[in-house]
């Protein structure tokens, strides 16, 4: 079953809403968790890295007053899209790695669709 | 820096065709290698993975070997279905598997019956 749990799976929304995205562990604990996004046909770009209780950090190029990332507890991590525009439309993933070496897992994603 | 190049799609076979994705890598230190599956409107699944040199990841009839000195790590795959279906993603992190993913930029595969 999945350990990774993300929602909502689709939104469609207009222009200038700002949107959550939840990215919940299962059964486990995580400091980390990892926000990625994909555009159509391409690969998964990181966007930042969520932290529980501190800062998230970013790459570089990804805005951080546009993607607000809250790592508020150790099985929850929010991606808020701020006013978001058609070019936010992507497909975003969040991730989780189980610790102790062992491989991330990922949730299954959230189509973004801005009108 | 760290990248994944891995071959360009889409690939199409047969069913009960053998199947490659090759995929090489750059990075510092000793990475951790992965491959990920996801199929049509899905997350990604790991596939498989291999963690140091000449080790062997295994799943689902699918291998790819650990290879140091090519940096190399090629999805094979002896006879492919058609729920094979899907875009693989070669990764790898620096160390463990508990710190960002680099990817490749994906390759699709289409298996017809």
């Amino acid at each position: 079953g999945a350990v990774v749990s993300q929602h909502p799976s689709r939104v469609i929304c207009k222009s200038g809403t700002s949107v959550k995205i939840e990215c919940r562990s299962l059964d486990f604990q995580a400091t980390t968790m990892f926000w990625y996004r994909q555009f159509p046909k391409k690969s998964l770009m990181l966007m930042a890295t969520s932290n529980e209780g501190s800062k998230a950090t970013y790459e570089q190029g990804v805005e951080k007053d546009k993607f607000l990332i809250n790592h508020a507890s150790l099985t929850l991590s929010t991606l808020t899209v701020t006013s978001a525009h058609p070019e936010d439309s992507s497909f975003y993933i969040c991730s989780a790695p189980l610790g102790g070496n062992q491989p991330q897992h990922f949730g299954d994603g959230t189509r973004l669709s801005i009108l | 820096g760290d990248s994944v190049t891995q071959m360009e799609g889409p690939v199409t076979l047969s069913e009960e065709a053998f199947l490659t994705i090759n995929c090489t890598y750059t990075a510092t230190g000793y990475p951790s290698l992965f491959w990920y599956v996801q199929y049509p409107g899905e997350g990604l699944q790991l596939l498989l993975k291999a963690t140091k040199a000449d080790d062997k990841g295994s799943n689902k009839g699918f291998e790819a070997t650990y290879r140091k000195e090519t940096t190399s790590f090629h999805l094979e795959k002896g006879s492919v279905q058609v729920s094979d279906s899907a875009v693989y993603f070669c990764a790898h992190t620096p160390q463990g598997g508990s710190e960002k993913l680099v990817f490749g930029k994906g390759t699709k595969l289409t298996v017809n019956p």
